[in-house]
């Protein structure tokens, strides 16, 4: 089941906050945040296990709500350099692999 | 450290035809994984190889085949091509497993015609 991605888009002036949500309709096991610039690879952010735990890098940030099955993304006073898509991937207990929603495109306005 | 290398980067086929892509994972990194990107689907997870056994499959037709050699490289091959199957594929590099930290390669960009 792919998890839903929201907002599918979002545009901030620099400085501005950004949250990225990601739901799915299983219960999850862990929740996986990557950033994906235009015409490159995409590149790890951080790792949420069950359980709630709420994880930080630098002014990006994240948690997950067991009970809402949902991870939330967390970019604070953001920069022209975190322009890009995020995509969480989630896993579940006996999945198979990763399994990613379709992208938030977010772009940062001077 | 070099990261993870994938050749070719750009690839045209015909209907029918068969491929074969080829990726060098982070010196170290024992598994492999390979996704296929599409503006439509996003990405999607094929396969996982560690230590040069499938250890995850993802649901992909049987004509995505892969497999890994003992010095952790590994080759995705796609017969019978599809028009479908047009994508960037991409191959991620990790110490531990899909479901830790995964290192991506640039990916080969497959033209289906």
């Amino acid at each position: 089941q792919q998890p839903v991605q929201s907002p599918q888009a979002v545009i901030l002036r620099e400085g501005e906050d950004a949250v990225i949500n990601c739901s799915s309709s299983k219960a999850l096991y862990s929740v996986h945040w990557y950033r994906q610039k235009h015409g490159e690879a995409p590149v790890f952010l951080m790792i949420l296990l069950k359980g709630g735990e709420q994880k930080g890098h630098e002014k990006i940030s994240a948690s997950f709500n067991e009970k809402k099955q949902q991870s939330s993304l967390y970019l604070t006073a953001s920069q022209l350099s975190y322009s890009g898509t995020y995509f969480c991937g989630t896993s579940w207990q006996g999945a198979d692999g990763l399994t990613f929603g379709k992208g938030t495109h977010l772009i940062i306005q001077p | 450290k070099a990261g993870v290398t994938q050749t070719p980067r750009y690839l045209i086929k015909t209907r029918g035809q068969q491929v074969t892509l080829s990726c060098s994972p982070i010196s170290g990194h024992r598994s492999v994984s390979w996704y296929q990107q599409t503006p439509g689907q996003g990405l999607q997870f094929l396969f996982e190889y560690f230590s040069e056994t499938q250890r995850n499959k993802g649901n992909f037709p049987g004509r995505f085949s892969g497999r890994q050699f003992s010095n952790s490289r590994s080759e995705m091959n796609v017969s019978t091509l599809e028009l479908g199957d047009s994508a960037l594929y991409l191959c991620a590099s990790s110490l531990a497993g899909s479901f830790s930290e995964q290192y991506f390669g640039p990916g080969t960009r497959l033209t289906v015609t």
